[in-house]
């Protein structure tokens, strides 16, 4: 079946550092992507998709591109804040059922 | 309503009780899935309701979880003889269809198990 398999955390960084997290994913046809956050208690809110193979989807500084070659969809920041301190779960949905999966979530914290 | 609203917020049940989680999605949204969080876990699939068509109870990790979906809006999931390690928080998403839209997230339900 489909699934999406992220870097492990905890990742720890410094301030105004450059950020990666890695995801690969599973899949039959051609699904979407997504990454989603969540802030120290706070739910889950959703900050990029791509749709199809190629896209870039961007909000908040990061971004991720939709790479069909290599089954990736990696999160990228030039310079993270202490304020992005948070979870991050990369997902998938796939074109038929529109199931929503999820990677096991990565955990990052800058420090200042 | 405005968002996914879940209820209770929080709740402690005994080993062995039955408990029921609802979750009310967003008006209009045809999508409605349950996920389970546990403390320093990600999110584990647990079931998923699109419109009229028959739920994919995959996730569901024993015969002691069930869900229904009444009328397409109000989802309750029902855990049976509850055990210590049923302890989590439950997430409950709501969406348009299709792939590609954003589900929405509740705020969660935390369930206890003492």
């Amino acid at each position: 079946g489909d699934s999406v398999t992220q870097m492990e955390g905890p990742v720890t960084l410094s301030e105004e550092a450059f950020l990666t997290i890695n995801c690969t994913y599973t899949a039959t046809g051609y699904p979407s992507l997504f990454w989603y956050v969540q802030y120290p208690g706070e739910g889950l809110q959703l900050l990029l998709k791509a749709t199809k193979a190629d896209d870039k989807g961007s909000n908040k500084g990061f971004e991720a591109t939709y790479r069909k070659e290599t089954t990736s969809f990696h999160l990228e920041k030039g310079s993270v804040q202490v304020s992005d301190s948070a979870v991050y779960f990369c997902a998938l949905s796939d074109s038929i059922g529109g199931k929503l999966i999820f990677g096991q979530g990565t955990e990052l914290s800058v420090k200042p | 309503g405005a968002g996914v609203s879940q209820s209770p917020s929080n709740k402690v049940t005994e080993k062995g009780k039955d408990v029921e989680l609802r979750c009310d999605p967003i008006s209009g949204h045809t999508a409605l899935y349950w996920y389970r969080q546990s403390l320093g876990q990600g999110l584990e699939f647990l079931i998923y309701f699109q419109g009229n068509s028959a739920p994919d109870k995959s996730g569901l990790p024993s015969d002691r979880f069930s869900a229904e979906r009444t009328g397409g809006s109000v989802s309750t999931l029902t855990i049976q003889r509850t055990q210590q390690e049923d302890s989590a928080v439950y997430l409950c998403a709501s969406s348009y269809w299709t792939g590609g839209r954003e589900a929405f997230f509740g705020q969660g339900t935390r369930l206890t198990v003492v």
